[in-house]
């Protein structure tokens, strides 16, 4: 089992459409968690960190459920510009070592 | 934000041949580095963790004679593919994270390695 799971998409909305994507991690000992975004042949991004409480950052919502493992990513009134993969990652061994999920690709079309 | 810079960002080169590939903290101190690599469609995976002035501590399955790694100062580590294979192929990333911040991790624009 992967340490991180995401499904690999591609997920194809149309503009001004609210997506959700999820992910779910096998290390109950995990510390940190974040979504990423990268674009094509890119670096990764830091898009936002994930707390229990729930966060939101403009049109992006993130959430946490420790008791699941399972980490939320919501985007709202999506633009063209959100294409790109977005990775889930978690962290453990103190916060030093960063797992990648393989990442949800996201296609938004006119 | 912290900038990270790599070189070269792409190389091509024969089999058998050794490349360097530099990563560096532009405006910060970075106590310690981490080099990824990213095949395509597939996640990036670590492949160690460079700490300044001591020995790379590699992940499981990646062979450390192959892949030297030098951290010789808090603004540079260096990753060394010797004798490089096609299946050596990848996009290879470095992070570097920043004394004071545990969890942050800022990366490298990556370096596109291409074996003949």
């Amino acid at each position: 089992r992967k340490e991180v799971e995401q499904d690999p998409g591609p997920f194809n909305v149309p503009e001004g459409a609210t997506v959700a994507f999820n992910c779910t991690y096998s290390n109950s000992a995990s510390q940190s968690f974040f979504w990423y975004r990268q674009d094509c042949r890119k670096e990764p991004k830091l898009l936002m960190s994930v707390y229990s409480s729930g966060n939101e950052d403009g049109r992006f919502t993130a959430q946490l459920n420790r008791a699941s493992q399972y980490i939320s990513l919501l985007i709202r009134d999506s633009k063209l510009s959100d294409s790109a993969t977005y990775l889930c990652v978690v962290t453990t061994g103190g916060g030093n070592k960063l797992t990648f999920g393989t990442g949800t690709q996201l296609k938004v079309e006119l | 934000g912290a900038v990270v810079s790599q070189h070269p960002s792409r190389v091509i080169c024969k089999s058998g041949t050794s490349v360097k590939i530099e990563c560096r903290s532009l405006d910060f101190q970075a106590t310690t580095m981490f080099w990824y690599r990213q095949f395509p469609k597939q996640s990036l995976m670590l492949m160690a963790t460079s700490n300044e002035g001591s020995k790379a501590t590699y992940e499981q399955g990646v062979e450390k004679d192959k892949f030297l790694i030098n951290h010789a100062s808090l603004t540079l580590s260096t990753l060394t593919v010797t004798s490089a294979h096609p299946e050596d192929s990848s996009f290879y990333i470095c992070s570097a994270r920043r004394a004071s911040i545990v969890n942050e991790q800022f990366f490298g624009p990556g370096t596109r390695l291409t074996v003949l």
